[in-house]
């Protein structure tokens, strides 16, 4: 298995509320990506980062923003939580061609905000 | 509309059958995923393909760009194979997934 972990594994907070959820690898992968997943739209591309402090958009980058200060971790974070934020986020990693290539999933993070 | 359209939604299948997945595509792509999500949640890539036909163990995935289709293919299924199989396409720097096709494989 490749070595990502995400944390928190769960997280309820309250609307209007900043929150960060962060994937750590140990793989030394490039690539690093932030997924959300819902009933009925499946996986959607939030960010993701080709290096260090080098990241993109992805389909539904709206409400987030993400940081990569070193390779390692990749930062999510919703500065003021709605509820249609409320979702499963996955972290994946791939080692050097990007969305050409295997990626790695982490366990996913449930974010529930109220 | 969304890029990418599996068939079919739910499958259910007796041990040994031979399984058949389906995805469809809309748009110019660089490469097509197939992933495989357990029932705990954890995601798995299983395939990663931009021509012909990919095989690993009983998994067989194959696809067709000018018709832009992929299948993936499952020989003697075993209940363990019970997950949801998603399809996803690379194209101009960004990902998109198909809704997921969830397999049952009974005893």
């Amino acid at each position: 298995d490749a070595g990502i972990t995400q944390s928190p594994r769960h997280k309820v907070t309250e609307t209007g509320t900043p929150v960060t959820l962060r994937c750590h690898q140990t793989e030394n992968h490039r690539y690093m990506y932030w997924y959300r997943q819902d009933p009925g739209h499946g996986l959607r591309l939030i960010h993701y980062s080709y290096g260090v402090k080098d990241t993109d958009k992805g389909e539904v980058s709206d409400g987030y923003s993400v940081s990569r200060s070193k390779t390692e971790d990749f930062l999510l974070t919703l500065e003021s939580a709605t509820s249609s934020q409320t979702s499963v986020y996955f972290c994946a990693i791939s080692e050097d061609v990007g969305l050409l290539e295997t990626q790695y999933f982490g366990p996913g993070t449930r974010l529930l905000v109220l | 509309k969304n890029e990418v359209e599996q068939s079919p939604q739910n499958l259910t299948a007796q041990e040994g059958e031979f399984i058949t997945i389906n995805c469809s595509y809309s748009v110019g792509i660089s490469a097509l995923h197939w992933l495989q999500q357990h029932p705990g949640g954890g995601i798995v890539s299983l395939f990663m393909l931009s021509s012909g036909k990919k095989k690993h163990g009983r998994l067989i995935a194959t696809i067709n760009i000018q018709e832009k289709h992929s299948s993936l293919h499952i020989t003697a299924s075993h209940p363990r194979d019970s997950a949801v199989y998603i399809c996803a396409v690379s194209y101009n720097n960004d990902m998109r997934f198909g809704a997921g096709t969830r397999l049952t494989v009974k005893p």
